[in-house]
């Protein structure tokens, strides 16, 4: 069965410091990886996708990395900001048509002043 | 700008009541999604449609309906709430392979539902 596991699943840090949120996932084939923020209230909303043969990718603060062959990611954050406090997703699909990616359950990151 | 909107952001009802939860989006998309989201579970897939009057069960369809008779909407359906129903509630659209980028789901912003 398909899974894609998270940690931590809370992380508390002060604003300024940096932090790296992990995603380990069992969806083979392997399609691409999503990374998605959510904020409290809303939906969540896609920061960044990696698909195989993408190691690293930048969204300003945020840097995600893929290891497709022990099938880890990873999502970094530089100089935390209040506002960085939300939920990440990671969430994986796989290749053959599937409609259906797998969802993580999640790391919820607080950033205190 | 892509947009997914979904008709209440709270609703609060009794055991036993017929609830609807309305699903628009206005981007074309083909794939349309029902989940609900609870603490330490994440989100989890009731029901989805990749085209007009089709559907299939995702992981936890029991107590659960939808109905797809536009393409452009969505509706899911507790036939009988109950309290375990207490949830919150995402719809999400996706365009199908041929269309956007990779399927990135597009996420409305939830639907908060208490079943007293």
């Amino acid at each position: 069965k398909n899974q894609v596991e998270q940690s931590p699943q809370s992380l508390i840090i002060l604003e300024g410091k940096n932090c790296t949120l992990q995603c380990n996932y069992t969806v083979s084939p392997f399609s691409n990886l999503r990374w998605y923020k959510q904020d409290t209230g809303r939906g969540p909303v896609s920061l960044t996708i990696m698909t195989f043969s993408e190691n690293t990718k930048s969204n300003g603060r945020y840097t995600a990395t893929l290891d497709a062959d022990t099938k880890q990611s990873s999502l970094h954050i530089t100089a935390s900001q209040l506002s960085d406090s939300a939920s990440y997703i990671c969430v994986v699909r796989g290749s053959g048509g599937s409609y259906i990616p797998t969802f993580g359950r999640g790391t919820s990151l607080i950033v205190h002043p | 700008d892509v947009k997914v909107t979904q008709s209440s952001r709270y609703l609060v009802k009794r055991t036993g009541e017929k609830v609807f939860l309305e699903c628009v989006q206005d981007m074309d998309h083909e794939n349309m999604f029902w989940y609900r989201q609870d603490p330490g579970l994440g989100l989890r897939l009731i029901y989805f449609s990749y085209d007009v009057k089709m559907k299939e069960k995702g992981d936890i369809p029991e107590g659960y309906s939808v109905s797809r008779e536009k393409k452009e909407r969505f509706s899911l359906i507790l036939e009988s709430a109950s309290t375990n129903q207490t949830s919150m509630y995402l719809c999400a659209s996706s365009p199908s392979r041929g269309q956007g980028i990779m399927n990135e789901q597009f996420f409305g912003p939830g639907t908060r539902l208490t079943v007293l």
